[in-house]
């Protein structure tokens, strides 16, 4: 079993619609979690960055950690075409390297 | 700062010939990562240096493979001899302390072995 499992998709969704990412985990030691957003042909960039559980939020972006159950989410609000991507969660242990999971291809239809 | 620098952006090599990947990571950073990255298995950390030291090699697939960082500001991933197989796009990524605010990644560079 992977440490971090993540629904590939392709998920296809109409402009202006919140979109709903998530990622699961199998270890309870990691304490830091990131959503990365890669571009088609670029490297990967933060899009967000968390400690604790529970939600924080920047512009159109939200993102949600459930420690009890092991669950990220990223949410999006008023989705536009500029958000078509791939978007991978990454989490780690104190002091340690981080885990990817193999991220989310999502396309937003105007 | 310009971010992290990979070179070349693209490589295209015969099976056999060896392959040298270039990587400049953000001024300040004690960390450098590289990655490799395909559709199957998505994002796999090959090695990581801290302070230019290696730290973890296990994700190296085989002795062909192998990573230097002679000073803070150069890093290069080196294939030899490269195999169709090995055809990815290989990412360097740098950070601070550990990963404290993530890391930043380069470009890549797409490498095919024909």
């Amino acid at each position: 079993q992977k440490e971090v499992e993540q629904d590939p998709g392709p998920l296809s969704v109409p402009e202006g619609a919140i979109v709903s990412l998530n990622c699961t985990y199998s270890n309870s030691a990691f304490q830091y979690f990131m959503w990365y957003r890669q571009y088609s042909r670029k490297g990967p960039e933060l899009l967000m960055y968390t400690y604790s559980s529970g939600n924080k939020e920047d512009g159109r972006f939200t993102a949600q950690v459930d420690k009890s159950s092991k669950y990220i989410s990223l949410f999006i609000r008023d989705s536009q075409p500029s958000d078509s991507a791939t978007y991978l969660c990454a989490m780690r242990k104190i002091g340690n390297q981080f885990y990817f999971g193999t991220g989310t291809s999502l396309t937003v239809i105007p | 700062d310009a971010g992290v620098i990979q070179s070349p952006r693209h490589e295209v090599t015969e099976m056999g010939q060896e392959v040298t990947l270039r990587c400049k990571p953000i001024s300040g950073h004690d960390y450098l990562f590289w990655y490799r990255q395909t559709m199957m298995r998505g994002l796999e950390l090959l090695i990581y240096f801290n302070n230019n030291v290696p730290i973890d090699d296990s994700g190296m697939p085989e002795d062909r493979f192998s990573a230097k960082m002679p000073n803070a500001s150069f890093s290069t991933l080196k294939i030899q001899p490269s195999e169709p197989r090995d055809s990815a796009v290989y990412f360097c990524a740098s950070s601070y302390r550990a990963g404290q605010g993530g890391y930043t990644f380069g470009s890549g560079t797409r490498l095919t072995v024909v």
